[in-house]
């Protein structure tokens, strides 16, 4: 089964420096890639997904992830964050066949912008 | 104009009623799914309806029943409620069922159900 991992419960960034998020899933394939942000008391907004092609993917509000099959990874980054970036951040993975057609969501990272 | 809607925004009820949350969506998609955000933030999917037809079924206790008047609404229906079931519970929509599309989902703002 496919699995999702986000090993930073929590991450604390000045407001304009850099912020990378990190995410690693396990499957065999490769899977369909998300990264979904929600704002306090919001539903999830979608960020950016890869699917295949270029492994560099630009999503909104600046965002951008890159896909390494070698480390099964698909960090988020962003290179200035702005105080509304704080949110919960959350990596899913969707599997590419049919079959138990899912969106494993990882455990999320709280962002928290401080001045 | 919003594209996913939820109602009620909040539910505080107790030990073992029955209740109803109800979403809509006017993306005019297929598919459309609830999850169980627990309070540690962990998103599960419950359910997932494609046009009126369950798809998945999560192993969820059967107190909780989803139900599809039409491609446009799912609603859930929970009886006998826990004090296990307080969480917030999302409901979300995607426009075709059969490619990888299906996971660009969107997502209502959530119920906050507290069973006391």
């Amino acid at each position: 089964a496919q699995s999702v991992t986000q090993p930073d419960i929590h991450i604390t960034v000045s407001e304009g420096a850099s912020l990378e998020l990190r995410c690693n899933y396990s499957y065999g394939a490769t899977p369909y890639l998300f990264w979904y942000v929600q704002s306090p008391g919001q539903g999830l907004q979608l960020l950016l997904k890869y699917f295949s092609g270029d492994t560099l993917v630009q999503g909104i509000k600046g965002f951008e992830a890159e896909f390494k099959r070698s480390q099964s990874s698909f960090n988020l980054r962003k290179p200035s964050v702005h105080w509304s970036d704080a949110a919960e951040y959350f990596c899913a993975v969707g599997l590419s066949n049919f079959g138990n057609e899912k969106l494993t969501f990882g455990t999320g990272t709280r962002l928290t912008i401080i001045p | 104009d919003t594209a996913v809607s939820q109602t009620p925004k909040y539910l505080v009820t107790q030990m073992g009623n029955d209740k109803s949350i109800k979403c809509e969506q006017n993306l005019g998609h297929d598919t459309m799914y609830w999850y169980k955000q627990d309070s540690k933030k962990f998103l599960k999917i419950m359910f997932s309806y494609n046009n009126k037809e369950l798809i998945i079924n999560e192993t969820v206790p059967n107190r909780f029943s989803p139900k599809s008047p039409d491609k446009a609404h799912l609603n859930l229906h929970i009886n006998s409620l826990e004090l296990g079931d307080s969480a917030v519970y999302f409901c979300a929509s995607s426009q075709d069922p059969w490619t990888g599309t299906k996971y660009e989902q969107y997502f209502g703002p959530g119920t906050r159900l507290t069973v006391t």
